[in-house]
């Protein structure tokens, strides 16, 4: 299953930099987009959601860009912390369906 | 805060035998769903579970996997016959409403380990 796809599997960034993480998928039947973190030996975290109407949608820290006509999603995390240090997966689901399908994740450290 | 809580956090079995996976989902919420990770791979969806019956499933929800909510607060996972292949962390998931694109609040996960 190679519909959606997070090309870095790991990520370093400075304490207080930005952090991007990215997002690519192939099925244009998907529209609605989150993120989710996960620390070791927990379930995801839920973070950030996008629906397709939108191309950005912003909570504090975290800011979500969708483009659709590239197949892509990003996160943005600024400034980042040390405790943002973490495996991060996008999640899609497609009209009509509420299940959710998974990128292969990103390993983000951040460095103090 | 409510959180979806998981038993047993790590099973062994071995080939061949049945195992069932324990979940309690948020208490007000209606959408219930079993994910599973391999090791390495990624997050895969099994099954969604809503107004007492499976709602979608997965070309991997084969006639070895079943769901039951047998009370007002639990949902559970059966493999009826493990094979090696099943060792994976599975994921429970709820989801308060319906109509709505709401998140998917994960549990901590079972790790099975088929031997």
């Amino acid at each position: 299953d190679q519909q959606v796809k997070q090309n870095s599997p790991s990520l370093s960034v400075q304490e207080g930099r930005i952090s991007i993480l990215n997002c690519d998928y192939t099925n244009s039947m998907f529209d609605y987009f989150l993120w989710y973190k996960k620390y070791p030996a927990e379930g995801p975290t839920f973070l950030i959601s996008i629906s397709s109407i939108k191309d950005k949608n912003e909570d504090g820290r975290f800011t979500v860009f969708l483009n659709k006509s590239a197949k892509h999603l990003s996160l943005h995390i600024v400034p980042s912390q040390p405790g943002d240090s973490a495996v991060y997966f996008c999640a899609l689901s497609k009209t009509g369906a509420n299940n959710l399908f998974f990128g292969t994740g990103t390993r983000l450290t951040v460095i103090p | 805060e409510p959180e979806v809580t998981q038993t047993p956090s790590h099973q062994v079995t071995q080939m061949g035998q049945e195992v069932i996976l324990r979940c309690v989902p948020i208490s007000n919420h209606l959408y219930f769903y079993w994910y599973r990770q391999i090791l390495g791979q990624k997050v895969e969806f099994l099954v969604s579970f809503y107004n007492n019956e499976i709602s979608e499933k997965s070309e991997i929800f084969d006639d070895q996997f079943s769901v039951e909510r047998p009370d007002g607060s639990n949902f559970t996972l059966k493999i009826r016959s493990t094979k090696l292949e099943d060792s994976a962390m599975y994921f429970c998931a709820s989801r308060p409403r319906t109509g709505e694109r709401d998140e998917q609040f994960f549990g901590p996960g079972t790790r099975l380990t088929v031997l």
